[in-house]
C-alpha cells in the first residue's frame, strides 16, 4: 500500500511557467514531509521541507503548500528553468520510517 | 557531491548469488540509511543505524542485513539474489538520530543488476 501518493507522473513546463507536484497521505503520524530533487544518475538531495504547524514554506523560487485537514501537501515550483528538470519525490516519516511518493519527472521547455 | 560515498558503482551477479555493497557516511555523521530504488516499487526506505545501533526498519527483506561498523561504515548485504533484486541501492548519512530533524545527504548510488 502506497503511504504517499504523488501526481502527476510526468509533467512538461514552458520555461517561466509554474510547476506543479501534489502529493497526499493518510497516515497523520507522519510530522516531516519533505522534497526531494533528483538528477539522472545522481542520488536525491532535500530541495525543501516542511512540519505540518506550517501551512507553506517558501525557500527562493520553491514553495510547499501544506493542508493538515485534507493530508495534501504540494510543491510549486514558480519561474521554472530548464535546469529544474529533475525527478521530484515528496516524503513523509514518522519516527524513522519514511515513506516516498512515486516520483514526478519534471520536464522544463526553453 | 554529497560527500558519501558509495562502492562499487555497479555490480553485475547472478540469481542465488550474496553481495555487498558499501556506504562510507560524511565526516561526523553518525546516522546511515539505506534505500532501494527501482522501476515498479520507486524508492523504498530499507534500514537505518545510528552510531553502530540499528534504529529504524522499512521494507527490508530477510535475504537483506545491514551493518554499521566502528568506524561508522556500513555494510548492506545482500544474498540469495533474484531477479527483482536488480536495483539502484542508495546510501544516505545525517548527523543526528531523528530523520525529520536531520537532513539526510546521498551518496552516487550502487547499480545492482541481478542476472
Amino acid at each position: 500500500q502506497q503511504q504517499v501518493k504523488q501526481s502527476p507522473q510526468s509533467l512538461i513546463v514552458q520555461k517561466g511557467g509554474i510547476s506543479i507536484i501534489n502529493c497526499a497521505y493518510e497516515n497523520t503520524a507522519f510530522d516531516y514531509f519533505p522534497w526531494y530533487q533528483q538528477f539522472p544518475g545522481k542520488g536525491p538531495a532535500l530541495l525543501i521541507a516542511i512540519r505540518p504547524d506550517v501551512s507553506e514554506k517558501k525557500e527562493g523560487r520553491f514553495t510547499i503548500s501544506f493542508n493538515k485537514s485534507a493530508k495534501q501537501f504540494s510543491l510549486h515550483i514558480m519561474d521554472s528553468q530548464p535546469g529544474d528538470s529533475a525527478t521530484y519525490f515528496c516524503a513523509a516519516t514518522a519516527g524513522n520510517q519514511f515513506y516516498f511518493g512515486t516520483g514526478t519527472s519534471l520536464t522544463v521547455i526553453p | 557531491d554529497s560527500g558519501v560515498t558509495q562502492t562499487p558503482k555497479h555490480l553485475i551477479t547472478a540469481t542465488g548469488q550474496r553481495v555487498t555493497l558499501r556506504c562510507s557516511p560524511r565526516s561526523g555523521d553518525l546516522s546511515v540509511y539505506w534505500y532501494q530504488q527501482s522501476l515498479d516499487q520507486g524508492l523504498q526506505f530499507l534500514i537505518q543505524y545510528y552510531n553502530g545501533e540499528e534504529r529504524a526498519k522499512g521494507n527490508i527483506l530477510e535475504r537483506f542485513s545491514a551493518q554499521q561498523f566502528p568506524d561508522l561504515h556500513s555494510e548492506l548485504n545482500l544474498s540469495s539474489l533474484e531477479l527483482g533484486d536488480s536495483a539502484l541501492y542508495f546510501c544516505a548519512s545525517s548527523k543526528g538520530l531523528e530523520s525529520s530533524y536531520n537532513e539526510q545527504f546521498f551518496g552516487p548510488g550502487t547499480r545492482l543488476t541481478v542476472l
